[in-house]
């Protein structure tokens, strides 16, 4: 079993849809996880970050975190065509240097 | 905000012949650097933890000989791929923190490597 999954879609939805993505792991240790997203040949860049358990919201995006199930989530709401990108859960032991374990990323799109 | 520059964005080589990318953080100090490397609909892959002044690590399976790490100052960590070769031909982005910003990474553009 992989530490973390992550479905890998396509998942393609209309423009106004909300948007589900999410990710199971199986390493207990992972306290710090995060949300990127990644345009085509770009690098990723952090959408969200949650620490434990628990929620977070920023504008359009909601972070949900439930340990016991070892399971986040991302929503997307009002989902827009610039939308349409890979998201990649990535998750960490601790806040220091450590490595951080990447999901294979979902690829979303968002049509007009 | 943290910025990571990445350079070149994307080269072509032939096979045999050597590629150095260049990862610089703009406007912050990095002890650390991360060179990952990506694989069409693969997830990033942590080839090596770049550490100012020293050796780099590498992670399990990633030739240390041949993909050579330097970070000789705080700002610049470049990656070298020697004799490359076809299977080389990937993704390859790097990143780092910030100091003071207790959580994620900021990455560069990424290099997309080509050998012909």
């Amino acid at each position: 079993q992989k530490e973390v999954e992550q479905d890998p879609g396509p998942l393609s939805v209309p423009e106004g849809a909300i948007v589900s993505l999410n990710c199971t792991y199986s390493n207990s240790a992972f306290q710090y996880f995060m949300w990127y997203r990644q345009y085509s040949r770009k690098g990723p860049e952090l959408l969200m970050y949650t620490y434990s358990s628990g929620n977070k919201e920023d504008g359009r995006f909601t972070a949900q975190v439930d340990k016991s199930s070892k399971y986040i989530s991302l929503f997307i709401r009002d989902s827009q065509p610039s939308d349409s990108a890979t998201y990649l859960c990535a998750m960490s032991s601790n806040s220091g240097y450590s490595t951080l374990t990447f999901g294979k990323g979902t690829m979303l799109l968002v049509s007009p | 905000g943290a910025v990571v520059s990445q350079h070149p964005s994307r080269v072509i080589c032939k096979s045999g012949t050597s590629v150095k990318i260049e990862c610089r953080s703009l406007d912050f100090q990095a002890t650390t650097m991360f060179w990952y490397r990506q694989f069409p609909k693969q997830s990033l892959m942590l080839m090596a933890t770049s550490n100012e002044g020293s050796k780099a690590t590498y992670e399990q399976g990633v030739e240390k000989d041949k993909f050579l790490i330097n970070h000789a100052s705080l700002t610049l960590s470049t990656l070298t791929v020697t004799s490359a070769h076809p299977e080389d031909s990937s993704f390859y982005i790097c990143s780092a923190r910030k100091p003071g910003q207790n959580y994620g990474y900021t990455f560069g553009s990424g290099t997309r490597l080509t050998v012909v």
